[in-house]
Formats: structure tokens, sequence, C-alpha cells
């Protein structure tokens, strides 16, 4: 079974802190991935990434950066958070390239920026 | 921009009968899509995904694609209320990397 995991379930900041969720997935996938998920708003993509150390920009990239620097591990930064940051975060991943590979989601990171 | 659209819901259907979700896209490019189902409070998981034209079939769910029409639906049958919760559609982008997500149907099932 794939097993997708992020560091913390629930997380609570305060404005201007840096925060870094991490994600973690054990069955060797290429691709990782990291979304928001509000009400009415749906699943947006925030980054991706194809490969160590590669990233690419999802729809709504300001004011987050990532990091991929083992295979099995994507992590997303939030440099200074703010309020309108208070969101759930998805991590997904997924086998590789072609258009058809199943993304399988981490449990979610409820944060709240204060 | 590539759109993948459901209707909010919320569906209700009585227990026993069977949930109709319907999912329609706008890229020709898509070949591949999925439905996750999503509990409240909880992460997206994989119900069905489906690649060619016509039904596939996997115990109480059926999942349909018309790619003439850039439709895509999944049936539940004998729903449970269980089954209760957002369904999400997606299809592949053309760049083959990003999943373009629907924003759910919420399915109630009363007993």
């Amino acid at each position: 079974d794939v097993k997708v995991t992020q560091s913390s379930r629930y997380l609570v900041k305060r404005t201007g802190e840096k925060v870094f969720l991490e994600c973690v997935q054990d069955m060797d996938h290429e691709n990782m991935f990291w979304y928001r998920q509000d009400p009415g708003l749906g699943l947006r993509l925030i980054y991706f990434s194809y490969d160590v150390k590669m990233k690419e920009k999802g729809d709504i990239p300001e004011g987050y950066s990532v990091s991929r620097e083992k295979k099995e591990r994507f992590s997303l930064i939030l440099e200074s958070a703010s309020t309108n940051q208070t969101s759930m975060y998805l991590c997904a991943s997924s086998q590789h390239t072609g258009g058809s590979d199943t993304q399988y989601f981490g449990p979610g990171t409820r944060l709240t920026v204060l | 921009q590539k759109e993948v659209e459901q209707n909010s819901g919320p569906l209700s259907v009585p227990e026993g009968a069977i949930a109709s979700l319907n999912c329609t896209y706008s890229d020709r490019g898509s070949q591949s899509f999925f439905w996750y189902r999503q509990y409240s409070g909880k992460s997206p998981e994989l119900i069905m995904s489906i690649y060619s034209n016509g039904d596939k079939e996997d115990g109480r769910f059926t999942a349909q694609l018309n790619k003439a029409s850039q439709y895509v639906s999944l049936l539940i049958r004998d729903s449970q209320p269980s089954d209760s919760a957002t369904y999400l559609c997606a299809g592949y982008s053309n760049s083959g990397y990003a999943l373009n997500f629907g924003k759910g149907t919420s399915l109630l099932v009363t007993p």
C-alpha cells in the first residue's frame, strides 16, 4: 500500500512566522505535489516536483516555496505566514509522468495562522 | 484555463438507491480521469480511475467516460449512509503532471 505521511495533522502559527510542512512517501514515487483546499474553492495546486531538486509552480505559488532534497521527502515552506494561508494542506505523490498515474494523498495538515 | 466542473450538491438519495454523480471537463486533451471520495476533515481517497470510453465497474461503483461529450460520471449502486461524502472528479492536464480537480459534489445518503 502506498503511504504518504505529513508531519502534523494540526498546526497553529502566528503571522510572520516561517512554517515548514513536511511530506514523506514510501513508494519511491517520482512526482510529489502540494495542494491547499478551501471551502468553495476546491483543491488548488501550489507546487509540484517531478524529481529530486526539481520543482514547478502550480496555480497558486505566491507566498510559498518548496524543497525536495531527497526523493521521498517534499517540503512546503511559508516564508512569512499570513492569515490568508490558513487552510488544509494536502500532499500527494504519484509514480511517474504520463498523464495516467494515480495521485495518493497524505492525511493533510490543517494550518491556522493567527 | 482547463476546468473540471461538478455540481456542488448536496445530492440526497435514500439508502439502497443509485447515486449518480456527474462531471464535465473542458480540456479535450485529457485522457485519464479519477474519482476520489473525501469524508469531512479527511483527505481524498481514490475510488475509481477510467482511461477509455465506456463503463468500468468495481463492486458497487461504475465509472463512465464519454470523451466525445467530455463527460465523466460515477454511479454508486445500493447506496449506504457510509457513502455520504464529497466526491471529487479529476482529469490530467495536457502537461501530464497535474490533475485538474473539480470542486466536488456532496452526497448524502439518508437511512
